[in-house]
């Protein structure tokens, strides 16, 4: 398996933009998880979902976030209208059915806003 | 509300001695821990776990301790090895919960040479 795959790896937009981030989870898998890496505040879970229903996205920081999984292989994060500090690693990651099971992540997208 | 707190942000050792890193959590419900490894441009990945059946768990050079009165688990890596300088997340969950898992903000191990 290729593993989590996200796309795309870097995006710089300015300002104001929308930006959408993209995952296709581990065949099989059926919880997804989105994830915001920063320096003061680690790894910040944003919103998961399972069997593609959306359990808890009180992560999500503010309205300009939203995050769609409309079949078991892929996800979108969107940012609209994007600011200076959303600049972030974004990381995806999906485990498999069963509580408390690893999750493996995607390699991230590194946003830069400016 | 960080439910999972890494107070050191960073920690340097010699190679060949141990290294210890540190979380602590604050949700009693939690019963499950995880430490995942982060080396730069890439995600993070798993390490090893423990459930709260248990106070120790080792893999090799990795041990995880859990003090569950403290609410607090340890990662013991012995002898470090310039080859683990990573970030490393303390991570955990709830077992019957909804799967969901809460991160520490990471600690930075160099292992130098």
């Amino acid at each position: 398996d290729a593993g989590v795959i996200q796309s795309p790896r870097h995006e710089v937009t300015e300002m104001g933009q929308e930006v959408t981030l993209r995952c296709k989870p581990i065949s099989g898998h059926n919880s997804l998880f989105w994830y915001r890496q920063t320096m003061m505040r680690g790894l910040e879970l944003l919103i998961y979902f399972n069997n593609n229903v959306p359990i808890d996205d009180s992560g999500m920081p503010e309205d300009r976030f939203s995050a769609k999984m409309p079949n078991a292989s892929f996800s979108t994060l969107k940012i609209q209208p994007s600011e200076p500090r959303d600049s972030a690693v974004y990381f995806c990651a999906s485990s498999s059915p069963g509580t408390g099971t690893e999750q493996y992540f995607g390699p991230g997208t590194r946003l830069t806003v400016t | 509300d960080q439910q999972v707190k890494q107070n050191s942000p960073s920690l340097s050792v010699q190679e060949g001695r141990i290294s210890i890193l540190n979380c602590d959590y604050t949700n009693s419900m939690f019963d499950y821990f995880l430490w995942y490894k982060k080396y730069p441009a890439e995600g993070p990945t798993f390490l090893i776990s423990i459930s709260s059946i248990k106070d120790k768990n080792e893999d090799g050079r990795f041990t995880v301790f859990l003090n569950k009165s403290a609410k607090h688990l340890s990662l013991h890596i012995v002898p470090s090895q310039p080859g683990d300088s990573a970030v490393y997340f303390c991570a955990a969950s709830a077992v019957g919960g909804n799967n969901d898992m809460r991160f520490g903000a990471g600690t930075r191990l160099t292992v130098k040479p």
